[in-house]
Formats: C-alpha cells, structure tokens, sequence
C-alpha cells in the first residue's frame, strides 16, 4: 500500500495567514493527488484533485501543487470557514489511501 | 446534481453482518466512468477507503478488509450496497458512500471523490 503521510498533524492560524500542509507519499503517484476539507459532523468535501486543480465553485485562496512524492495544499488568506480538518488522498494505485488529517485551529 | 444517501441498522452485534445501502439520485449508477465507494471514519480519527463498484459489476476492495466485504449494484433501484462480516467494536465507524466521477486535467483522466452521502454511524456493540 503507498502511505501518505501529512504534516503538521495540526496548526493554530489566525484569520488572513498564509497557511501550507504537506502530503508525502511512499513512492511516486504522479499528480493523483486530491485534497479534501472536512468540518465536524460533515462529510469531506473534494477541493482539489490532479494535485493542483481546484474544482469548480472552491475558492481561489485554496491552491495545490506537487508531483511525485510531495504535495502541498495551501491557502493563502484564511477565512473563518477554513477551520477545519484537512485530508489528502491518493489515487494513483489501489488501495486509495488517505493522509492521517491536518487540524487547523484558530490562533 | 447527484446525491447520496446512505441507510442501514445504527447498531451491529459483534461478529454479526453489517449491511448498508446507498441510494443514488441526480445520475445513474449504470453511468460509465463513474466508480462507487463506501469510505469509513472511526469516531476522532481519519478516513479508510474500503472499497469500490462499477455498473459492470467490477469490484476493488481494500486488502485489510477484503477477506470480510462484498459490495453489489442494483441499476434498477438505482442503488449500491456493503455487506461487511464478522464486526468487532473496531469497524464502530461513521460510513460514506461516494462516488468517483471522471474529470480531465492537462490532458490526464483523474477520477477523485467528488460527491459524497452524509455519512451513516454503524455502532457494533
């Protein structure tokens, strides 16, 4: 299985920091790499996939790169909305794996 | 737009079956280059794919769980299902049905997550 391996495993930001999180996988998965926000209570929710492609309606503050084994997702003015648990996810080869999740907290 | 929504028994007896449907509105199941999935979250930790289905009846499942799970469609209820066996209290876990839709991105398919039920918690006790 590839692991992934995220860091920080959580963050205290105040609203309008720059904020990065780091996604490491243990080989190579190209850019089949997506990134998912999800809040308590709800189900995560798709921002970008193909490493550094926001989907349709996600605010353009949320941007990712990377390609190969390292990944970063990252906002740029937080917002009151973007506390919450960050996960990434591979898609490159079965069994799809997930990142163990980055808490962003208010500062 | 497509929805999901997950149903089944809140509560399992361990080593019982733990068996949930997921019903699929806005989009056929039968849509090709559409996967199907249930993902699940313990209670405070992170997320586990367990495994997929295509309207051909095409299967990938999680290895640490594969041995336990059987996943099926049924196009005309427009509906897919898990079955999970023999649980203990560590498959106690917030399940998600989700679907992979195809996307093209610098001329590469991608396949993510892109719409997800609301989850279900499945307490095996």
């Amino acid at each position: 299985d590839i692991q992934m391996t995220q860091s920080p495993s959580s963050l205290s930001a105040s609203v309008g920091d720059r904020v990065a999180i780091t996604c490491r996988a243990s080989q190579s998965i190209s850019t089949f790499l997506n990134w998912f926000q999800q809040k308590p209570g709800k189900a995560p929710k798709l921002l970008i996939y193909g490493a550094s492609s926001l989907l349709s309606g996600v605010p353009s503050r949320f941007s990712g790169s990377g390609s190969g084994t390292d990944f970063t997702l990252t906002i740029s003015s937080l917002q009151p909305e973007d506390f919450a648990t960050y996960y990434c996810l591979q898609t490159h080869t079965t069994p799809w794996t997930f990142g163990q999740g980055t808490k962003v907290e208010v500062k | 737009q497509v929805q999901l929504q997950e149903s089944g028994p809140g509560l399992v007896q361990p080593s019982g079956t733990l068996s949930l449907t997921c019903a699929v509105s806005g989009g056929s199941i039968s849509t090709s280059n559409w996967w199907w999935s249930w993902v699940r979250q313990p209670p405070g930790k992170g997320l586990e794919w367990i495994g997929e289905i295509y309207y051909s009846g095409s299967t990938n499942y999680s290895p640490s769980l594969k041995s336990r799970v059987t996943m099926s469609a049924d196009k005309s209820k427009n509906q897919f299902s898990l079955k999970l066996t023999s649980v203990t209290a560590a498959d106690t876990a917030v399940y998600y049905c989700a679907r992979r839709g195809q996307y093209f991105f610098d001329n590469v398919r991608y396949l993510p997550f892109d719409y997800w039920g609301q989850g279900t918690l499945v307490t095996v006790s």
